[in-house]
C-alpha cells in the first residue's frame, strides 16, 4: 500500500514565520504535488514535480516555493507566512503511468495567526 | 476559472437508498476522472476512475457515469451505508497532461440511519 507521510498533522505559526511543510512517499512515485483545501473552494494546486530537482507551478504558487531533493521527499515552503495561508495543505504522489491516482497524506493543518 | 463543478454543497440520503453525486466539467480535453472520499482530519483517499473510452465503471456499490457529449459524470452509492458518510471530490485530468489533476469543490454526503 502507498504511503505518502506528511511530518506535522497540526502547526499554529506566526505571521511573518517561514514554514517548512514535509512530505514523504514509500512508492518510488515519479510525481509529488502540493494541494490546499479551502472551504468553498475544494483542492487547489501549489506546486508538483515530476523528477528530483524539477519544479511546476501550480494554480496558486504565489506565496510558496518548494523543494524536492530527493524523489521521496517534497516540501512545501511558505517563505513569510501570511493569515490568508491558513489552511488545510495536502500532499500526494503518483506514478507516471497512465491511469494512475494520486495518493494522499492525511494532512497538515496550518493556522497562522 | 473552475474547470470542474460540483453545484451541491451537500446531500443527505436515508440508509440503504442510493446516493447520486454530480460533477461537470469544462475542459473537453480531460480523459480521465476519479472520485475521491475524504472523512474529517484525514487526506482524501481514491474511490474508483472512469476513462474516456468508457461510459460506465462498476466496483461494488460505487458505480461511476461519464457522459462525454454533456461533460457530467456522477457517482452512484448503492446501498448508502452511514460509513459512507463523508466529502466526496470529482477531479479529472488530461492522460497526456502529465498527471495534473483538478478537483471539484466537493460534495458532502449525509447518509441518515
Amino acid at each position: 500500500d502507498v504511503k505518502v507521510t506528511q511530518s506535522s498533522r497540526y502547526l499554529v505559526k506566526r505571521t511573518g514565520e517561514k514554514v517548512f511543510l514535509e512530505c514523504v512517499q514509500d512508492m518510488d512515485h515519479e510525481n509529488m504535488f502540493w494541494y490546499r483545501q479551502d472551504p468553498g473552494l475544494g483542492l487547489r494546486l501549489i506546486y508538483f514535480s515530476y523528477d528530483v530537482k524539477m519544479k511546476e507551478k501550480g494554480d496558486i504558487p504565489e506565496g510558496y516555493s518548494v523543494s524536492r531533493e530527493k524523489k521521496e521527499r517534497f516540501s512545501l515552503i511558505l517563505e513569510s507566512a501570511s493569515t490568508n495561508q491558513t489552511s488545510m495543505y495536502l500532499c500526494a504522489s503518483s506514478t507516471t503511468g497512465a491511469l494512475s491516482p494520486l495518493h494522499f497524506g492525511n494532512g497538515t493543518r496550518l493556522t497562522v495567526t | 476559472d473552475q474547470q470542474v463543478k460540483q453545484n451541491s454543497p451537500s446531500l443527505s440520503v436515508q440508509e440503504g437508498r442510493i446516493s447520486i453525486l454530480n460533477c461537470d466539467y469544462t475542459n473537453s480535453m480531460f480523459d480521465y476522472f476519479l472520485w475521491y472520499k475524504k472523512y474529517p482530519a484525514e487526506g482524501p483517499t481514491f474511490l474508483i476512475s472512469i476513462s474516456s473510452i468508457k461510459d460506465k465503471n462498476e466496483d461494488g456499490r460505487f458505480t461511476v457515469f461519464l457522459n462525454k457529449s454533456a461533460k457530467h459524470l456522477s457517482l452512484h452509492i448503492v446501498p448508502s451505508q452511514p460509513g459512507d458518510s463523508a466529502v466526496y471530490f470529482c477531479a479529472a485530468s488530461q492522460l497526456k497532461g502529465g498527471n495534473q489533476f483538478y478537483f471539484g469543490t466537493g460534495t458532502s454526503l449525509t447518509v441518515i440511519p
